[in-house]
C-alpha cells in the first residue's frame, strides 16, 4: 500500500514568511509524528498526534511552530515568520496505533533565505 | 529527557566484514529501541527493533542486542555488502512516545 507522503518535497522561502508543510499518513494509522533533521544531525522530535489531539507538544522549538491534524488523517505543520535556523528537513511518521512501529515519509526540505 | 549517544560517527569496513554500532541511553524507563537506515536523500527506514523484554533479536544478517542494566544496545551487521552503505540511526523511547535518536553512524562498505 501507499506509504507516508509529504508535500512539498522542497520549499524555498524568504526569512519572515510563513510556510505550511503537509503530511498524509498511511491509511488507518492513528498516530502521527513530526521530526526535524538538520544537516548532518539526528532526528529531533517536534510533536505527535493521537487521533486529532496532540498530547505532547514539548518538542516544538518556539511559539512560531504549530501543527494540527484533521479527520484523524492529514496533518499540517506551520512555521510562522521563518528564520534561517529553521532550514532543515521536516519528516513526518505514522504508526498504526500508539504503540506500533513508526514509518517515515520522504520529508520536506525547507530552505529559508 | 532521554539522551541517546551513538558511536562511532563514521565506520568504514571491507565487504564481507562485520560492522557494529553502539548506543547508550539515559532513561531507564525506555522500553523500545528501533534502528533506522537512511540512504542519501531518502527517508529513514526501520531495519530492526527490540523491546525491553527481549535481550537479542536477529533478522538474517542483522542483529540487535540490548543490555538494560548497562543501558546500552548495539546493531550488528554481518557479511556486509556495498548496499549496506548508509547512515544508521539508533533510537530509544517509551513505547508509543517520541523516538529519541542518536546522531547517526555513516557506514561505508568498500568492495
Amino acid at each position: 500500500g501507499a506509504g507516508v507522503s509529504q508535500s512539498p518535497s522542497n520549499k524555498v522561502t524568504e526569512k519572515g514568511k510563513d510556510v505550511e508543510l503537509r503530511c498524509d499518513p498511511i491509511s488507518g494509522h492513528t498516530a502521527l509524528y513530526w521530526y526535524r533533521q538538520s544537516l548532518g544531525q539526528g532526528l529531533e522530535f517536534l510533536i505527535y498526534f493521537q487521533g486529532n489531539s496532540a498530547p505532547d507538544k514539548s518538542g516544538l522549538p518556539s511559539d512560531r511552530f504549530s501543527a494540527e491534524r484533521t479527520g484523524g488523517s492529514v496533518s499540517t505543520l506551520t512555521i510562522q515568520r521563518t528564520q534561517q535556523e529553521d532550514s532543515a528537513v521536516y519528516l513526518c511518521a505514522s504508526s498504526l496505533s500508539f504503540h506500533e512501529t513508526q514509518y517515515f515519509g520522504p520529508g520536506t526540505r525547507l530552505l529559508v533565505l | 529527557g532521554e539522551n541517546v549517544e551513538q558511536h562511532p560517527s563514521t565506520l568504514s569496513v571491507q565487504e564481507g566484514d562485520s560492522a557494529v554500532i553502539k548506543c547508550t541511553y539515559s532513561d531507564s524507563a525506555s522500553n523500545y529501541f528501533p534502528w533506522y537506515k537512511q540512504e542519501l536523500g531518502k527517508r529513514p527506514q526501520l531495519i530492526i527493533d527490540i523491546r525491553s523484554n527481549v535481550g537479542e533479536k536477529k533478522d538474517q544478517r542483522i542483529a540487535v542486542t540490548l543490555n538494560k542494566t548497562a543501558k546500552h544496545f548495539s546493531l550488528h551487521i554481518t557479511e556486509t555488502q556495498p548496499e549496506d552503505s548508509a547512515v544508521y540511526f539508533c533510537a530509544a523511547s517509551i513505547l508509543g512516545y517520541a523516538l529519541n535518536f542518536g546522531k547517526g553512524t555513516s557506514l561505508l562498505v568498500t568492495p
